[in-house]
């Protein structure tokens, strides 16, 4: 069974304290790997998708990086509007589709002052 | 960039109520989804919708069901709303590589 496991469940950072964010998978045949941010009482919103072990993909502050069993996503010098749920997915390998994600439970961060 | 609408952003409703909600994308995407959001459990997919009217179910598919009839417009029906189902409902579409987009939500009380 595909599983995404995201670590640790909440995070709490000062103002330009750069940490990472962990995602671990078991899926076979791995078709992308997807982050999102997610504000509270909001939908998901698409940060990137990586594809293959070594790929690295960068906005602002965040960095996103891939092994064959795991993504990071690095934030470095976060904000306070940093703050948000991430969370990551998987393409189902039980299905054709691409599309058909299973989500990991997400990492609350809260970046303070 | 897509959008995606829902046609809710908060409802109540009382118990063995039929709800209807609506999801709108305005891009030519072909796949829809409807998932639900609960505190500790992360997103659980309802439905899939790979075309007009056709369906799959997804991992939690017991107390609802899903109408397509243009490919931009995807709903999501409980035939019976009970108190189990208060949650954060989310829709989103996405091309078959994967990458979606989601609408704001709904949050939903069943009282």
């Amino acid at each position: 069974e595909d599983q995404v496991t995201q670590s640790p469940e909440a995070l709490r950072l000062q103002e330009g304290e750069s940490s990472s964010l962990n995602c671990s998978y078991t899926v076979s045949g791995l078709r992308g790997l997807f982050w999102y941010r997610q504000d509270p009482g909001k939908g998901p919103e698409f940060l990137f998708t990586l594809y293959s072990a070594g790929e690295e993909k960068e906005k602002e502050r965040l960095k996103a990086t891939l092994t064959k069993k795991e993504s990071f996503l690095h934030i470095t010098a976060p904000k306070p509007e940093d703050s948000a749920t991430y969370l990551c997915a998987v393409p189902r390998a039980d299905t054709g589709t691409a599309s058909k994600l299973t989500f990991g439970t997400g990492t609350r961060l809260q970046v303070t002052l | 960039d897509v959008k995606v609408t829902q046609s809710s952003r908060y409802l109540v409703k009382r118990t063995g109520e039929k709800v209807f909600l609506e999801c709108v994308q305005d891009m030519d995407h072909e796949n829809m989804f409807w998932y639900r959001q609960d505190p500790g459990l992360g997103l659980r997919l309802i439905y899939f919708s790979y075309d007009v009217k056709m369906k799959e179910k997804g991992d939690i598919p017991e107390g609802y069901s899903v109408s397509r009839e243009k490919k931009e417009r995807f709903s999501l029906i409980l035939e019976s709303a009970s108190t189990n189902q208060t949650s954060m409902y989310l829709c989103a579409s996405s091309l078959s590589s994967g990458q979606g987009s989601f609408g704001p939500g709904t949050r939903l009380t069943v009282t």
